[in-house]
């Protein structure tokens, strides 16, 4: 997953604790992503951006919000977690909202 | 109309046989379609793509067909191996939806 991190990898927490995760690109692409991945639903687009301070919501992106104030970095963050949001985010960047690359996932289990 | 429908769930092939996933889609304005590879504890990685402006492409042992009058699109494995054992997502995008969505995924496995 060359130059494209997210932190943590895996993180437990408690129900309506706040977490988030980062996402920290070095290919100085445009287009950033947040999905998260579980069983039966495939991947689901939470948030995405198209620029530094430009977000817009996808498909399942009640509970969350999204920064990018640096092309570098993009933040998802769950304001009060629940179980249900208990699920492997993946980030995702793009050079032309075509072919994305992938990271390594975060794993996040909400207790 | 802005999904993917994928089949199967689940596949399990023998070593050197034929793997195939179908996907289906409704948004004619659709006119990107790519598949994606996922090994367990990583992310998905684009593996082949395909415009409608053909009907087949091949990389390898790795075909998609695409058949646009009936909105729908394949990806065959040849010579399946264990190695190929993964998730595969098919995808599209186009029109006024400029984000890919995905298809619920296939969990493949290869039995030596």
């Amino acid at each position: 997953d060359a130059g494209i991190t997210q932190s943590p990898r895996h993180k437990v927490t408690e129900t309506g604790t706040p977490v988030t995760l980062r996402c920290h690109q070095t290919e100085n692409h445009r287009y950033m992503y947040w999905y998260r991945q579980d069983p039966g639903h495939g991947l689901r687009l939470i948030h995405y951006s198209y620029g530094v301070k430009d977000t817009d919501k996808g498909e399942v992106s009640d509970g969350y919000s999204v920064s990018r104030s640096k092309t570098e970095d993009f933040l998802l963050t769950l304001e009060s977690a629940t179980s249900s949001q208990t699920s492997v985010y993946f980030c995702a960047i793009s050079v032309d909202a075509n072919v994305l690359t992938f990271g390594a996932g975060s794993r996040l289990t909400v207790l | 109309q802005q999904q993917v429908k994928q089949s199967p769930q689940s596949l399990i092939v023998q070593k050197g046989g034929i793997s195939i996933i179908n996907c289906a889609y409704e948004n004619t304005a659709f006119d990107y379609f790519p598949w994606y590879q996922q090994f367990p504890g990583k992310g998905p990685a684009l593996l082949i793509a395909i415009r409608p402006d053909v009907s087949e492409k091949k990389e390898g042992r790795f075909t998609i067909s695409f058949n646009k009058s009936a909105k729908q699109f394949s990806l065959h494995i040849m010579d399946s191996q264990p190695g190929d054992s993964a998730t595969y997502f098919c995808a599209a995008s186009g029109g006024s939806q400029g984000n890919l969505i995905f298809g619920k995924g296939t969990k493949l496995s290869v039995k030596p």
